[in-house]
């Protein structure tokens, strides 16, 4: 399998603040990149998905504005919570995909907690 | 609406039987179907895949089950060790990138 590595695996940050978090593809290139929110109330909630040959696209009830996305090569790719509150919660996981069919790897995820 | 639906929630069984993880789509487009395994803590780990244009296929332990007419495939892990106690879930695929999960079922083998 393809390795993914997601920096911080943990963070806590104050209600209203906001929280950056990284995806690096190790020893390849990633042909898309997709990032989810795991909560356990929900299953995976896509929030964002982009290909080699498309921009950024958010899913409804995601946006740009509270979730802005840097995917600046192949391998690595950044995501930032703004003003998270309590309802942002979660493990959000980087999946990358790999080859002409996306077969998707996960990183270990970013588990946000909001006080 | 759910895409992707999976049964049972939970499932017990005791070490060297096998388990049976049911999965129902509703998309026809959907051509790709990936199973993910996740421990406590960590990531989903993808485990074993099919393509539609197969209807069966084995990874040691693990095989699908796929049946493209009813829609429905499952994953039936043969002498389950404690070791397979891990939540599993489905996924589908169809002419994308996107990727959409099932709910997941929770496996425990107990010994």
């Amino acid at each position: 399998g393809a390795l993914v590595y997601q920096y911080p695996r943990r963070t806590i940050c104050k209600s209203g603040t906001s929280m950056r978090m990284e995806c690096q593809a190790v020893g390849f290139q990633a042909t898309s990149v997709a990032w989810y929110r795991q909560s356990p109330q929900k299953t995976f909630e896509l929030i964002a998905l982009s290909t080699v040959n498309s921009a950024i696209k958010y899913e409804q009830n995601f946006t740009q504005e509270k979730f802005p996305i840097s995917h600046p090569n192949l391998s690595f790719s950044s995501m930032t919570v703004l003003n998270a509150y309590l309802e942002d919660r979660g493990l959000y996981l980087c999946g990358l995909g790999l080859g002409v069919s996306y077969e998707q790897y996960f990183g270990p995820g970013t588990r946000l907690t909001v006080l | 609406q759910q895409q992707v639906r999976q049964s049972p929630q939970s499932l017990t069984v005791w070490e060297g039987e096998t388990a049976i993880l049911n999965c129902s789509y509703e998309n026809s487009a959907f051509d790709y179907f990936p199973w993910y395994q996740q421990f406590p803590g960590e990531g989903p780990a993808l485990l074993i895949a099919i393509r539609s244009v197969s209807d069966k296929k084995e990874d040691g332990r693990f095989t699908i089950f796929f049946n493209k007419r009813e829609k429905k495939l499952s994953l039936h892990i043969t002498d389950s060790q404690p070791g397979d106690s891990a939540t599993y879930f489905c996924a589908a695929q169809g002419g994308s990138a996107k990727l959409i999960f099932g709910e997941g079922t929770k496996l425990t083998v107990s010994s």
